[in-house]
């Protein structure tokens, strides 16, 4: 049982590049999320999924997209990357009311 | 958006000593939750508060969800080094599995020998 997974860890983009970065789970969790952690800031939701083939906005969606066709699977997609959208990205996925993060993905736009 | 008021920002303690941080918001929650994220990896779920008044322990943390369900507070006790790390607090509103977390700006914690 491997949890929520995450890849890359990494990333360096330059400006208006696009890419995807990928979490999955293993443990039939319904609910899916992105967040992006930035110093001072906390943790801020971007979109959230309830279920395969349901998304939705978080409080800071701009620049995002998602889709989920499966319940394993939650991409999160930057069309265009800004350096603004530099940050360390955490996906979870939640079971109840406790919800379990991957390990990230450090993020840096050039 | 929302987030929630979490104090102190930063906090140099000695091994030994006690430890408290705590939470505030202008909302009510139904649920608060405590994690910790150690350097470089995602956060981790310590502790979760359902009721109003609910004092909670798991093994030297002890937390405590506010009567008026608007603050939330942590404490450490005799801390270690391995307690370093930031420390969020986190309001949920609606029970169950579609709601929504708010978090905190953290409290990061270190601890010198």
């Amino acid at each position: 049982n491997a949890g929520v997974t995450q890849t890359p860890k990494f990333q360096v983009l330059k400006t208006g590049q696009s890419m995807t970065l990928q979490c999955a789970q293993d443990m039939n969790h319904e609910y899916m999320s992105w967040y992006r952690q930035d110093p001072g800031m906390g943790l801020r939701l971007i979109h959230y999924s309830v279920g395969a083939g349901i998304t939705d906005q978080g409080e800071v969606p701009n620049g995002y997209n998602v889709s989920r066709s499966t319940t394993e699977d939650f991409p999160l997609r930057l069309l265009s990357a800004a350096p603004s959208q530099t940050s360390v990205y955490f996906c979870a996925s939640k079971l109840g009311n406790e919800q379990y993060f991957g390990p990230g993905t450090r993020l840096t736009v050039t | 958006g929302q987030q929630l008021n979490q104090s102190p920002q930063s906090m140099f303690i000695q091994e030994g000593e006690d430890v408290s941080m705590n939470c505030t918001s202008s909302s009510i929650f139904n649920t608060w939750l405590w994690y910790k994220q150690d350097p470089g990896e995602g956060p981790v779920l310590l502790i979760a508060l359902y009721k109003a008044g609910e004092l909670t322990s798991n093994g030297r943390l002890t937390a405590q969800f506010g009567i008026t369900r608007k603050d939330s507070f942590l404490n450490i006790s005799a801390s270690i080094p391995s307690d370093v790390g930031i420390y969020f607090c986190a309001g949920q509103l609606l029970t169950g599995t579609a709601s929504k977390l708010t978090f905190g700006t953290g409290t990061r914690l270190q601890v010198t020998l």
